[in-house]
């Protein structure tokens, strides 16, 4: 089945507590990307990649690394979580960024609590 | 900046009615436009995508666009219930990623 996979899906930690979200997508796509959705602020990009060893900053990078070592995974770091980092978080990919071949896939989400 | 507007909502339609949900952007050189779905706590989910200008169907649903007055809308006809859920719209301005506007609530009562 195509699709995108996060995890862990729920998770609580501390401010401080180094975490890492991962991504993995099986459609052999080229574009992925991360956002975080909250509550009256819609879904806004973190970072997103390109290809491989290319990424780029979204709207709302500070406080997270991310990197794409592989073409299937783009996983998001959190080195140094703060609780403003609470939020719902979506993996997406699409086949290119390019138009007419950029329908997004998302992951089902991972639901982020930073105490 | 470039933005993408939609009324927050809730819309409120009774079953059976057309719900109307409508979309401004601001960047002129958009090309690309894109209706997802997203129910609650759920990931959101593409119902349409239109590319030119003028009415594209699909089942009960039909996207319309208007590049020259730059918005996009999608019409439910014969609403459902199960239609309940917030409406993003997503417009993909040249050569940069997608931007969602914040999302219409649209809840369908029976």
């Amino acid at each position: 089945e195509a699709q995108v996979t996060q995890n862990p899906r729920y998770l609580i930690t501390v401010t401080g507590k180094k975490l890492t979200v991962t991504c993995s997508q099986n459609m052999n796509h080229e574009y992925m990307s991360w956002y975080r959705q909250d509550p009256g602020l819609g879904l806004r990009q973190i970072y997103y990649s390109m290809n491989v060893e290319v990424t780029d900053k979204g709207d709302v990078p500070e406080g997270y690394k991310v990197s794409r070592k592989e073409k299937r995974n783009f996983p998001l770091i959190l080195e140094s979580p703060s609780p403003n980092q609470t939020s719902l978080y979506f993996c997406a990919s699409s086949l290119t960024a390019g138009s007419g071949a950029n329908v997004l896939t998302f992951g089902a989400g991972s639901r982020l609590t930073v105490l | 900046q470039k933005e993408v507007e939609q009324n927050s909502g809730p819309l409120s339609v009774p079953e059976g009615a057309i719900a109307s949900l409508n979309c401004t952007y601001s960047d002129r050189v958009s090309q690309s436009f894109f209706w997802y779905r997203q129910y609650s706590g759920k990931s959101p989910e593409l119902i349409m995508s239109i590319y030119s200008n003028g009415d594209k169907e699909d089942g009960r649903f039909t996207a319309q666009l208007n590049k020259a007055s730059q918005y996009v809308s999608l019409l439910i006809r014969d609403s459902q219930p199960s239609d309940s859920a917030t409406y993003l719209c997503a417009v993909k301005p040249g050569n940069t990623p997608l931007v969602f506007g914040k999302g219409t609530r649209l809840s369908v009562i029976a």
